[in-house]
């Protein structure tokens, strides 16, 4: 099985800092590989596909790099609304789908 | 918009077997998509269980493949989850999820039902 690790697994910053995620794979994913935003008692979005296609409707602040085996996740400016963990997903090939274990994004 | 909906109890005795049922609205099971559970333990990540498509195919998380148990039922346009021998380790919210994929690879999840608690408790 392909195993996810992500760093950091929290963070905190201040409203308007710029946010980096990073997720990376035991093995070579090519750029399968998604992002998802899931805010308290909420249920998971699909925010970046393809490493760094954003889904519609996902503000520009979000973007997405990387290929093989590491990965980024940036948020450009963070906002308030932006509290949420954040999970990347390899979909590479299946089974299984995997996640990684999660980053929890805190405003200082 | 494709819309989801988990139901099934709330409550499974241990050894017992958790059973689920996604119903899909907005859009047809039988289109081009896999249909999956995902489960999130309290406090913890995510954790794909199992997909299928329309016409039957499957895929099964190696970690639970001796336990779980797929289904769809394209006349009623839902699919289902069977999970036998629970333990406490099973209690979760457990969410259903729409996929798409390109030739040879995973899916991706683009919608989701809102969840259901399942808690394994005598």
């Amino acid at each position: 099985d392909i195993q996810m690790s992500q760093s950091p697994s929290s963070l905190s910053a201040s409203v308007g800092d710029r946010v980096t995620i990073t997720c990376r794979a035991s093995q070579g994913i090519s750029n399968y590989l998604a992002w998802f935003q899931q805010k308290p008692g909420k249920v998971p979005k699909l925010l970046i596909y393809d490493a760094s296609t954003l889904q519609s409707g996902v503000p520009s602040r979000f973007s997405g790099t990387g290929s093989g085996t590491d990965f980024t996740l940036t948020i450009s400016s963070l906002r308030p609304e932006d509290v949420a963990t954040y999970y990347c997903q390899n979909y590479n090939s299946v089974p299984p789908l995997t996640f990684g274990g999660g980053t929890k994004v805190e405003i200082k | 918009q494709v819309q989801l909906q988990e139901s099934g109890p709330g409550l499974v005795k241990p050894s017992g077997t958790l059973s689920l049922t996604c119903a899909v609205s907005g859009g047809s099971i039988s289109s081009s998509n896999w249909w999956s559970w995902v489960r999130q333990s309290p406090g913890k990540g995510l954790e794909w269980i199992a997909e299928i498509y329309h016409d039957g195919g499957t895929n099964y998380n190696p970690s639970l493949t001796s336990r779980v148990t797929i289904s769809v039922d394209k006349s009623k346009n839902q699919f289902s989850l069977r999970l036998t021998s629970v333990t406490a380790a099973d209690t979760a919210v457990y969410y259903c999820a729409r996929g798409w994929r390109y030739y040879g690879s995973g899916s991706v999840f683009d919608s989701w039902g809102q969840g259901t608690l399942v808690t394994v408790s005598s």
